[in-house]
């Protein structure tokens, strides 16, 4: 049975720390693994990894993927009260389908 | 660009009534689109792929006859949750993309609540 485990489940930290998000997976026929930041409403579009070792950065936020070892991590630095979210992994298979991780909560205090 | 709507954003009804959700996409055509369910602190499951002119594939374990799929026009693909109870309440989400191989966008989401 293809399943995704994010790990840790929640996370609580101050502003400016830095934090790792981590996402295993076993998913037959994968294609790509996307992180996604949910806040109140529906999820916004992080990354997509589809190839080992390449990090994807956007501002604070990086993501690399190892699809020997399936998993992958996203780095926050310099973490802000406006990450406060849950960070949700997926991943595609060659079905088009997204299997979602449990979800991993961030909350940083001023 | 890639923008997913959905309406409502928010129903209350009583039980035993049917509700509509839209999932439209906004500045691209769909052939595909996804509808996922997310009960309080858990995360996203898909419930069933909505397919442009031809029936909806479900997920196993979820209703057919009772979560009626529409997917009339490229743009347009609609949930209807039939004589709905109260374990039915919960926040419903669709998503499409515009190319294959791009990430899905999601829609702002339908919290429904039964009473």
């Amino acid at each position: 049975e293809d399943k995704v485990v994010q790990s840790p489940l929640s996370l609580v930290v101050h502003e400016g720390d830095t934090v790792t998000l981590n996402c295993s997976y076993e998913v037959t026929n994968f294609r790509s693994l996307l992180w996604y930041k949910q806040e109140k409403k529906a999820p916004t579009f992080l990354f997509m990894l589809t190839s080992s070792g390449i990090e994807k950065k956007s501002g604070r936020l990086s993501s690399i993927l190892d699809k020997k070892e399936l998993f992958s991590i996203l780095n926050i630095t310099a973490t802000q009260t406006g990450d406060s979210a849950i960070y949700l992994c997926a991943v595609e298979a060659n079905t088009d389908k997204l299997i979602f991780g449990t979800g991993t909560r961030l909350q940083v205090f001023p | 660009g890639a923008v997913v709507s959905q309406h409502p954003s928010w129903v209350i009804c009583k039980s035993g009534t049917s509700v509509k959700i839209e999932c439209r996409s906004l500045d691209f055509q769909a052939t595909t689109m996804f509808w996922y369910r997310q009960f309080p602190k858990q995360s996203l499951m898909l419930m069933a792929t909505s397919n442009e002119g031809s029936k909806a594939t479900y997920e196993q374990g979820v209703e057919k006859d009772k979560f009626l799929i529409n997917h009339a026009s490229l743009t347009l693909s609609t949930l209807t949750v039939t004589s709905a109870h109260p374990e039915d309440s919960s926040f419903y989400i669709c998503s499409a993309t515009p190319q294959p191989y791009q990430p899905q966008h999601f829609g702002d989401g339908t919290r429904l609540s039964i009473l």
